[in-house]
């Protein structure tokens, strides 16, 4: 079946800049899981949702920062007035439910640059 | 202390060789744990979960130590398609399902 999604694969943008960066997870999972990652470093959770709420979003960096999810679905990661240090690859993943030792399913991530 | 930690590497090994990764965590309330693979550029896949009891995947054998707080992933027979960068995964500290994920141990095959 298919995998979790995410675009756009690639984003450019300029500092100031709004962007949205959105996630389809695999069908039926309830749990979904914001990352980011910088060049050579580990993966840092952002938030995460069980079904559309978010029970911690204490990994989102600033007030820029914010996800949403409708539908038990799609969610959208915004950054506002994108900085330069928020480039990274963001990465989203779901399983299937939110539970300890549940297996987390990666989509291929969206690379954000800001100049 | 970082919650979980990983030696970086790159461990430089030749094909066949036998390699071992240790990954240390300081959340004693810790229940589960994972390694995950990820291809340069690519996105983290799991490659396997850690039980108490220790398991094996083929080559692939992972432990889990409780008391001194540890996980390890032992690789025999290493092919060049082994090549990766292996993350240690730890969660479920406190009532929480947030995964934390070391930095990755970057292993190199070679011929």
């Amino acid at each position: 079946g298919a995998g979790v999604s995410q675009s756009p694969s690639n984003k450019v943008t300029e500092k100031g800049k709004d962007v949205e960066l959105r996630c389809d997870p695999i069908s039926g999972h309830t749990a979904l899981y914001w990352y980011r990652q910088s060049l050579g470093q580990g993966l840092e959770f952002l938030i995460y949702f069980q079904g559309n709420s978010a029970p911690d979003k204490s990994g989102l960096p600033s007030d820029r920062f914010s996800a949403e999810r409708t539908g038990g679905s799609v969610s959208t990661l915004t950054i506002q007035r994108t900085q330069q240090e928020d480039s990274a690859v963001y990465l989203c993943a779901s399983s299937l439910a939110s539970g300890s030792g549940e297996t987390q399913y990666f989509g291929p991530g969206t690379r954000l640059l800001v100049l | 202390r970082k919650e979980v930690e990983q030696d970086p590497g790159p461990f430089n090994v030749p094909e066949g060789a036998t390699v071992a990764f240790n990954c240390t965590y300081s959340n004693s309330a810790s229940q589960s744990f994972f390694w995950y693979r990820q291809d340069c550029r690519k996105e983290p896949k799991l490659l396997m979960s850690v039980y108490s009891s220790g398991n094996e995947d083929g080559r692939f054998t992972a432990q889990l130590n409780r008391a001194s707080q540890y996980i390890s992933l032992l690789i025999r027979d290493s092919k060049l398609s082994d090549s990766a960068t292996y993350l240690c995964v730890v969660e479920g500290s406190g009532g929480s399902y947030i995964p934390t994920f070391g930095r990755g141990t970057s292993l190199i095959v070679h011929p």
